[in-house]
């Protein structure tokens, strides 16, 4: 089973910031967070990922609370190809290849 | 690089037909992974391999059989296709275990 919990859906204007949050109250201190995102059912695409400090790449920003239970993706200019299911994933570091994808978040970037 | 690469897209059985899907790499990448995605659903992780001649069980292995007879290849059998099996299937690989997984294009398939 998942062990995040993400809001179904959410809308944005394009051009604005789009905040997903992601609640992940049994992390382990061994746990990263990944943040992956699916486009129109292609393959799913890594965004960033983190243990505890925030982090940021060209795609996004990602902040983790001091209690690491829960965290934000930030896309700071959402664009409509934003628009996608974005899932949060909590796994040790060591097994990325196992990948556990819950139901995401859809995001509708609206222009 | 060509990255993770997925034939066939689209693929129509009947039930009690067999196939394989096939995926293949030109990252040099040790681990490789199936997951299928059935409608409105995440993905879910059917057999996984962490380098030539190893493989493991995902959460829903049962249909399905795979091999890793080297690094590039990692094919997906279906030995007597059901409806259920009615999903799109995605292959995805990453250089190790700690690194990002890359995802193929997926294979639709559909079990009448």
């Amino acid at each position: 089973d998942a062990k995040t919990t993400q809001p179904t859906s959410m809308d944005c204007a394009e051009g604005r910031a789009a905040n997903l949050p992601c609640n992940h109250s049994t992390i382990s201190g061994n746990e990263y967070v990944y943040w992956y995102r699916q486009i129109h059912s292609q393959g799913p695409q890594y965004i960033i990922h983190g243990l505890k400090n925030n982090e940021t790449n060209e795609m996004a920003s990602l902040i983790i609370t001091e209690d690491r239970k829960s965290s934000t993706l930030i896309l700071p200019h959402a664009t409509l190809r934003d628009t996608a299911v974005y899932y949060c994933i909590v796994l040790p570091r060591g097994g990325s290849e196992k990948l556990v994808f819950g139901k995401g978040t859809k995001l509708t970037v609206n222009p | 690089n060509a990255g993770v690469t997925q034939t066939p897209k689209f693929q129509v059985l009947k039930t009690g037909q067999s196939m394989t899907l096939q995926c293949a790499q030109d990252m040099n990448h040790e681990y490789m992974s199936w997951y299928r995605q059935d409608p409105g659903m995440g993905l879910r992780l059917i057999h996984y391999s962490v380098g030539a001649g190893i493989t493991d069980q995902g959460e829903v292995p049962n249909g399905y059989n795979v091999s890793r007879s080297t690094t590039e290849d990692f094919p997906l059998r279906l030995l007597s296709a059901a409806p259920s099996q009615t999903s799109v299937y995605f292959c995805a690989s990453s250089y190790d275990n700690q690194e990002t997984q890359y995802f193929g294009p997926g294979t639709r398939l559909l079990v009448l």
